[in-house]
């Protein structure tokens, strides 16, 4: 099965901070990665895939970059609403796999 | 607009068993393959198994830790997809979510539709 890392798993930041994840696979994927956000008490929402292509209605702050085995998703100007938990998760092989989440709360 | 609705949650004894339901609509159900990922309290997401379309003769795909016990099965005429979970331990409690594919071409399988879940219990 292939592992996914993510660093950090938790981050403390302001509003209008430059916020970057980390994530990073046991092996190469190429660019078969995607990002989802999860509020509390919400079901998760696809926000890039395909490693930097960003899901239809998802603000454009948010970018994504990487390929292989070390990925990177980036929030230019953190907003409110972008306080939540966010997982990387790989569709290369089966099983598909996620990553163990990295929390983004407020500073 | 895409909606996904899962139902039959609830309290279940170790050992026993539960049907999962998710009703879709806003989509042409029979062309999707459909997933379920599962979130135990407090912890992150696992995906639990896949079941293709027609197209692709129904085929699935499970994790590891269900395999053998849970089966997940469609009815494209009812817009509807299952989960079928026997030989239930503590450890399968979670919050249940039915989600969308966003295509069947490989490598492109992201998971573009959640419903908003349904929480299993497992204790005695």
């Amino acid at each position: 099965d292939i592992q996914l890392s993510q660093s950090p798993p938790f981050l403390s930041a302001s509003v209008g901070d430059r916020v970057t994840i980390t994530c990073r696979a046991s092996q190469g994927i190429s660019s078969y990665l995607a990002w989802y956000q999860q509020k509390p008490g919400k079901a998760p929402e696809l926000l890039i895939y395909a490693a930097s292509t960003l899901q239809s209605g998802v603000p454009s702050r948010f970018s994504g970059s990487g390929s292989g085995t070390e990925f990177t998703l980036t929030i230019s100007s953190l907003q409110p609403e972008d306080f939540a938990t966010y997982y990387c998760q790989q569709v290369f092989s089966y099983p598909r796999t996620f990553g163990p989440g990295t929390k983004v709360d407020i500073k | 607009e895409v909606q996904l609705v899962e139902s039959g949650g609830g309290l279940v004894q170790p050992g026993g068993s539960l049907r999962l339901s998710c009703a879709a609509s806003g989509f042409t159900f029979s062309d999707r393959y459909m997933d379920w990922v599962r979130q135990a309290p407090g912890k992150g997401l696992e995906w639990v198994g896949r079941t293709r379309n027609k197209a692709n003769s129904y085929t699935t795909e499970y994790a590891a830790s269900v395999k053998g016990r849970f089966t997940i099965s469609r009815d494209d005429s009812k817009n509807s997809l299952y989960l079928q979970m026997n030989s239930l331990k503590t450890e399968d409690t979670a919050v249940y979510y039915c989600v969308r594919i966003r295509s069947s071409s490989w490598g492109e399988d992201y998971f573009d539709y959640w419903g908003q879940g349904t929480l299993v219990t497992v204790s005695s």
